[in-house]
């Protein structure tokens, strides 16, 4: 079963706007990360924000995590039509579990 | 990049035929995971090793196999290929500091059709 489930699962904005991507998950957690996957290819991880985090900046990305509501957000400002592709959430539940697991993911598509 | 390599990089079987997928790493990861990706699934762990000859299944390990000899080598073996495992199939690497999971470097996948 999936521990973590994307919204939207698909986003369509202009170029220069802001993206927004939220991550809902059902367990506890030791770490959250978010990766990226353009069409075809292997996924790349942007960023990992921990269970004693809050948020965490990574150039034009800000991932912020509630643990009390079990969600992340995935904010990438002034998007670029290079940002176009499918955006995954994953989550570590529980020391010693040695795995992540992932969302569906959002698609996004920035329009130039 | 991280130095993963799957090979082979696309492969198209008959049902009933075993396939076997290689993962080759360069970086002396302790952690090695099989995803496989399907459309409306996301990645779904298949299986996945915490070192030489340690191996634990996943959440969708049935009809699969592992192993690992070695460090740098996690072979995911269709004992016998069904249609239901066509899919793409993604190789990672991990290290782990204490207390949680580090990021996750994956291969470039293996496309695999069963006909």
């Amino acid at each position: 079963s999936q521990q973590g489930e994307e919204d939207p699962q698909a986003l369509s904005i202009q170029e220069g706007e802001n993206a927004t991507m939220n991550c809902s998950y059902k367990t506890s957690i030791n770490n959250l990360q978010w990766y990226r996957q353009n069409s075809g290819r292997g996924l790349v991880h942007l960023i990992l924000i921990r269970s004693n985090e809050r948020e965490k900046h990574s150039g034009r990305l800000r991932v912020t995590l509630d643990t009390s509501k079990k969600s992340s957000s995935l904010l990438i400002t002034a998007s670029r039509a290079a940002d176009t592709a499918s955006y995954f959430c994953a989550t570590e539940t529980g020391a010693g579990s040695y795995q992540l697991t992932f969302g569906k993911g959002t698609k996004l598509s920035v329009i130039p | 990049d991280a130095g993963i390599t799957q090979s082979p990089r696309h492969k198209v079987t008959e049902t009933g035929t075993p396939v076997t997928l290689r993962c080759h790493q360069t970086e002396n990861h302790r952690y090695m995971y099989w995803y496989r990706q399907d459309p409306g699934h996301g990645l779904r762990l298949i299986h996945y090793s915490y070192g030489v000859k340690d191996t634990d299944k996943g959440e969708v390990s049935d009809g699969y196999s592992v192993s690992r000899s070695k460090t740098e080598d996690f072979l995911l073996t269709l004992e016998s290929a069904t249609s239901s495992q066509t899919s793409v199939y993604f190789c990672a690497i991990s290290e782990r500091n204490p207390g949680s999971l580090e990021k996750l470097f994956f291969g470039s996948g293996t496309q695999l059709s069963v006909l």
